[in-house]
């Protein structure tokens, strides 16, 4: 069965710092794996990675893929509060998996002004 | 371009009733995705479709189900409701296999 893992759970930082959240995954394929941010809504897509190595930048967020290793990397630099939010990986597994993603259970993080 | 909408947004409904949730896609995608959210189980896909075809289905009983039409509007229906079924349910759309999906903004189904 496909499995995707978040860690942390949870995260509580001041504005201003910088925060690494993580990703790891078992599928039988792979295609692709995304990131999305939650707030107290739908999840808004922020990256798609493909290739390993290869760094997806927008702003003060970035993600990198390790496909040797089955993880990835969510890095936000100067966080600030509009940052909190809950943070969801989601795997793509190709194959016939047509149209579902397998989504880890979230990174909470809280940005504290 | 206008995101995804899905109608209603919020519903109550008593357990036995059935209910029916819409969800148009972005305008050009074919692909229509629905997940169940939960706090306990988090996002987990129920079905997906392309062109009034269903080519995926998750792990949820047979009382959940689902049609799309010709214009890649969608729509999902569950009977005989129970209380477990109570969610916020998410549909996603996009342009085909191997794209980005886009979510919108949910219906919140409260099962009493």
């Amino acid at each position: 069965e496909d499995k995707v893992v978040q860690s942390p759970l949870s995260l509580v930082v001041h504005e201003g710092d910088t925060v690494t959240l993580n990703c790891s995954y078992e599928v039988t394929n792979f295609r692709s794996l995304l990131w999305y941010k939650q707030e107290k809504k739908a999840p808004t897509f922020l990256f798609m990675l493909t290739s390993s190595g290869i760094e997806k930048k927008s702003g003060r967020l970035s993600s990198i893929l390790d496909k040797k290793e089955l993880f990835s990397i969510l890095n936000i630099t100067a966080t600030q509060t509009g940052d909190s939010a809950v943070y969801l990986c989601a795997v793509d597994a190709g194959g016939t998996s047509y149209g579902k993603l397998t989504f880890g259970q979230g990174t909470i993080l809280t940005v504290h002004p | 371009k206008a995101g995804v909408t899905q109608t209603p947004r919020y519903l109550i409904k008593t357990r036995g009733q059935q209910v029916t949730l819409s969800c148009s896609p972005i305008s050009g995608h074919r692909s229509v995705s629905w997940y169940q959210q939960t706090p306990g189980q988090g996002l987990q896909f129920l079905f997906e479709y392309f062109s009034e075809t269903q080519r995926n289905k998750g792990n949820f009983p047979g009382r959940f189900s689902g049609r799309q039409f010709s214009n890649s509007r969608s729509e999902m229906n569950v009977s005989t409701l129970e209380l477990g079924d109570s969610a916020l349910y998410l549909c996603a759309s996009s342009n085909n296999i191997g794209s980005e999906q886009y979510f919108g903004p949910g219906t919140r189904l409260t099962v009493t």
